[in-house]
């Protein structure tokens, strides 16, 4: 079956940039997700990307696409302490709301 | 926030017993799901519903049975839990079934001893 893997912890400065990345074996996977997951709170989608695309850019949101490799991976410019969270890349073969398979997630900690 | 709540926030219960989760909404929207999140395995679907009476299963369906008998709610059963279903349950709600209108509900803590 599917698989999509994460790192799990990933430690930054704020100020500094995050990249978060994520390893995925579908190669039938069509949209490729990235969401953010506060304590205690459900998840919220941040962006995602269709495979035909190499890279999407949101203000401090960047999100790569290596279709060959099947990595994507997720930066964060000028990380502040807000930004700390749990992440999780998911993908899907439709942009459907019930064939997201989801990675354990990363979770970003920000060091003042 | 979209305006979607689940009751209870947090559950202890014992093996063998029933326990019903409950979501709702105020958004009027079609599709509504419920997930698990367990260490190391982000969300992964039980159920899901794309209209009142209309469900389908998900990815880990086995031992969950749910039920919409109108729109605004949906419910989680679990006829007899297991120290297994022992996870935190998420509800999401799309007015579309495309996966950037998605909104997922605070969550329910359950705990199976």
């Amino acid at each position: 079956g599917e698989d999509v893997e994460q790192s799990l912890f990933l430690s930054v400065r704020e100020g500094d940039s995050s990249v978060i990345n994520c390893t995925y074996t579908d190669s039938s996977s069509t949209y490729l997700y990235w969401y953010k997951q506060e304590p205690g709170a459900g998840l919220q989608l941040l962006t995602y990307i269709f495979s035909n695309m190499d890279m999407k850019q949101d203000q401090r949101l960047t999100v790569l696409l290596n279709k060959k490799d099947k990595h994507l991976s997720l930066r964060i410019a000028d990380t502040q302490t807000g930004d700390s969270a749990i992440y999780f890349c998911a993908e899907s073969p439709h942009l459907a709301g019930n064939m997201l398979t989801f990675g354990g997630g990363t979770r970003l900690m920000v060091k003042p | 926030d979209a305006g979607i709540t689940q009751s209870p926030r947090h559950k202890v219960t014992e093996t063998g017993t029933p326990v019903t989760l409950r979501c709702h909404q105020t958004e009027n929207h079609r599709y509504m799901y419920w997930y698990r999140q367990d260490p190391g395995h982000g969300l992964r679907l039980i159920h899901y519903s794309y209209g009142v009476k209309d469900t389908d299963k998900g990815e880990v369906s086995d031992g969950y049975s749910v039920s919409r008998s109108k729109t605004e709610d949906f419910l989680l059963t679990l006829e007899s839990a297991t120290s297994s279903q022992t996870s935190v349950y998420f509800c999401a709600i799309s007015e579309s079934n495309r996966q950037e209108t998605q909104y997922f509900g605070p969550g329910t803590r359950l705990l199976v001893l």
